[in-house]
């Protein structure tokens, strides 16, 4: 089972930033936070991971918890493009590096 | 450089016939997965192969299904005697290497069994 909680849906307005919550209460010190998302049925595409510090890349920023037990995910602008399913995952590559997947939070952008 | 090839991207076969879907990684990536999509459902693991080795098959159907990825060529996904149930999407993953690598996803085949 996945080991994450995140909000069913949330909306964003066009150019503002999008903030998608994701509760890993039972994360262990080795496991990584990972995101990934999926537009319109298409194959995931990665977005970020971190395991304790916050990250940033060109796509998003991740925002982990001094306790690590919750995270944020971050699109600075959010772009119509940006509506997507969004899936956080907890990940041990100890598990045969297999991805478990949540339901995800279904993001929509709006004009 | 071209990243997660899957073919086909659309698949109908009759109930009894036999699948056999097909996934070529990203140049350099020696590892795959494969996951498999029920339709309003999230991503479900099913297999994870290196280089003509089966590393975990927890996910997968034990009668029916098999995969593999040899040395030469794709990693293949086969399902005989199909079912309705086998309707999905089936995403085949990459990795160059293991442990923290991110995967990168192909397009998916969508199996349609009538």
């Amino acid at each position: 089972d996945a080991k994450t909680t995140q909000p069913t849906s949330m909306d964003c307005a066009e150019g503002r930033a999008a903030n998608l919550p994701c509760n890993h209460s039972t994360i262990s010190g080795n496991e990584y936070v990972y995101w990934y998302r999926q537009i319109h049925s298409q194959g995931p595409q990665y977005i970020i991971h971190g395991l304790k510090n916050n990250e940033t890349n060109e796509m998003a920023s991740l925002i982990i918890t001094e306790d690590r037990k919750s995270s944020t995910l971050i699109l600075p602008h959010a772009t119509l493009r940006d509506t997507a399913v969004y899936y956080c995952i907890v990940f041990n590559a100890g598990n045969n590096r297999k991805l478990i997947w949540g339901l995800g939070t279904s993001l929509a952008v709006n004009p | 450089n071209a990243g997660v090839m899957q073919n086909p991207r659309h698949l109908v076969r009759r109930r009894g016939q036999e699948a056999r879907l097909r996934c070529s990684p990203m140049k350099g990536h020696s590892h795959v997965y494969w996951y498999r999509q029920l339709p309003e459902e999230g991503l479900k693991f099913m297999v994870y192969l290196q280089k003509e080795n089966i590393i975990d098959e927890s996910g997968m159907p034990k009668e029916r299904f098999s995969a593999e990825f040899p040395k030469e060529g794709p990693s293949i996904l086969r399902i005989q005697q199909v079912v309705r149930g086998d309707s999905a999407a089936y995403f085949c993953a990459s990795s160059r290497l293991g442990g923290y690598n991110e995967q990168f996803f192909g397009p998916g085949t969508r199996l349609t069994v009538l």
